[in-house]
């Protein structure tokens, strides 16, 4: 089964300032996808950037980059420029690319905390 | 597009009581998700729908929990009778079949007392 871990309970940046959250998985698939999504205090599960495993250029989304290392199964996430908006709990999440629809498997989660 | 919605924001109820939630999906999504989210287990799936059939329902906690997919459009979550320990937020999610990036809806948060 795969597992994926963040290994950062919780984390804080200063405003303007880049951040960088862990997030390592355990798989022995070849073929997933990987997830970021932001949870903020609303509860809402918003996606914030995805890659996919086959693919070697790491994805970008504004201020937000992944760095994806297939072979250590680590996928952290860059935040540069913070904004107090990034405040949030953030989880890592794997999907198996067997199937389409196949289940997420989330981390912990990593809450962030944006200082002014 | 909408996005994903789910109705009951809030719920509280007595232990005991039947509780239903409901979801409408993204029109045209095929796939539908059941997630609960607790302090405990973080978020765990319970259930998902292929074209309105139940694919995987391992994570179903126990006979309490029930859910249904009528039609595309529609899906219930239901638990009867509901206990203290059910309390969490519930989120619903789907994905289009050919696309692999899973949207949430703003999830129900339940409290069970």
């Amino acid at each position: 089964a795969q597992t994926v871990t963040q290994s950062q309970p919780e984390m804080s940046v200063q405003e303007a300032e880049t951040v960088t959250l862990s997030c390592t998985y355990d798989t022995s698939e070849s073929d997933y996808y990987l997830f970021w999504y932001k949870q903020p205090p609303s509860r809402q599960m918003i996606l914030v950037i995805r890659q996919e495993a086959y693919k070697q250029q790491n994805a970008t989304e504004n201020r937000f980059s992944v760095n994806f290392q297939k072979a250590a199964k680590s996928f952290s996430l860059k935040i540069s420029d913070s904004q107090l908006g990034d405040a949030a709990m953030y989880f890592c999440a794997y999907r198996s690319g067997k199937t389409s629809g196949s289940r997420l498997t989330f981390g912990e989660g990593t809450q962030l905390t944006v200082n002014p | 597009d909408a996005g994903v919605i789910q109705s009951p924001r809030h719920e509280v109820t007595e232990m005991g009581q039947e509780v239903t939630l409901r979801c409408k999906p993204i029109s045209g999504h095929d796939y539908l998700f059941w997630y609960r989210q607790t302090m405990m287990r973080g978020l765990e799936l319970l259930i998902y729908f292929n074209n309105n059939v139940p694919i995987d329902d391992s994570g179903m906690p126990e006979d309490r929990f029930s859910a249904k997919m009528p039609n595309a459009s529609f899906s219930t979550l239901k638990i009867q009778p509901s206990e203290p320990r059910d309390s969490a937020v519930y989120f619903c999610a789907s994905t289009p079949g050919a696309e692999r990036t899973q949207y949430f809806g703003p999830g129900t948060r339940l409290l069970v007392l």
